[in-house]
């Protein structure tokens, strides 16, 4: 089974401050990782993915993620945060275990002071 | 705009009552996801289906119910409600069969009064 933990639920930082967003993973299989962002009555839109291949990966809005299998983590950054970034951001691993199932963290929302 | 539908978009109704949420997918996704986002849980996996096939489960309530037709539109029918299924309800839809992106229409909110 798989399963995601977002360290924090609310992160805040000043604009054009550094932004990291932490995310843990568990997975029996080798997972495929996700990070969205849920805009306020808006759905989820994707930010960044990790498949295979490359385990830096960049997203879009100047936002990047690493895979690090040795410590199961795919932590969310950029290098400076706007004020357009103040969203809820969501980690999420999906793996193939006879089925897939996309499971969601619990969500971090960031908060971007001027 | 992602490209999924939902209708409705807010659903008042009673306890004990049953509504059914509808989800049109991306034109070509052939898989449907449903989640369920409230405050105290999080956003809960439900239920994924695959061209009109249950491919996985989650903890999905047995009063809650879904199915995707030949025409690749979805439905989650939720019976016998109770205040706690107050709710905003995802459908997502994608490409691929489960490592790609998930794309989210704008949610279903219920009430239940």
């Amino acid at each position: 089974a798989q399963s995601v933990t977002q360290l924090g639920s609310h992160v805040s930082v000043s604009e054009g401050a550094l932004v990291l967003l932490r995310c843990n993973y568990s997975s029996s299989v080798p997972p495929y990782l996700f990070w969205y962002v849920q805009y306020p009555n808006q759905g989820l839109q994707l930010l960044l993915k990790y498949t295979t291949g490359a385990t830096l990966v960049k997203g879009i809005n100047g936002f990047e993620a690493e895979f690090k299998k040795s410590e199961t983590s795919f932590h969310l950054t950029k290098p400076s945060a706007h004020m357009s970034d103040a969203a809820e951001y969501f980690c999420a691993v999906s793996a193939n275990t006879g089925g897939f199932k996309t499971i969601f963290g619990a969500g971090t929302r960031l908060f971007v002071k001027a | 705009d992602s490209g999924v539908t939902q209708t409705p978009k807010h659903l008042i109704t009673a306890t004990g009552q049953r509504v059914t949420l509808r989800c049109s997918p991306r034109s070509g996704d052939l898989s449907v996801y449903w989640y369920q986002q409230s405050l105290d849980q999080g956003l809960q996996f439900l239920i994924h289906y695959y061209n009109g096939e249950e491919r996985a489960k989650g903890n999905i309530l047995e009063r809650f119910s879904a199915q995707q037709f030949p025409d690749l539109h979805s439905e989650l029918n939720l019976s016998s409600l109770e205040l706690g299924d107050s709710a905003l309800y995802f459908c997502a839809s994608s490409a691929t069969f489960g490592t790609g992106e998930l794309f989210f229409g704008e949610g279903s909110r219920l009430t239940v009064l």
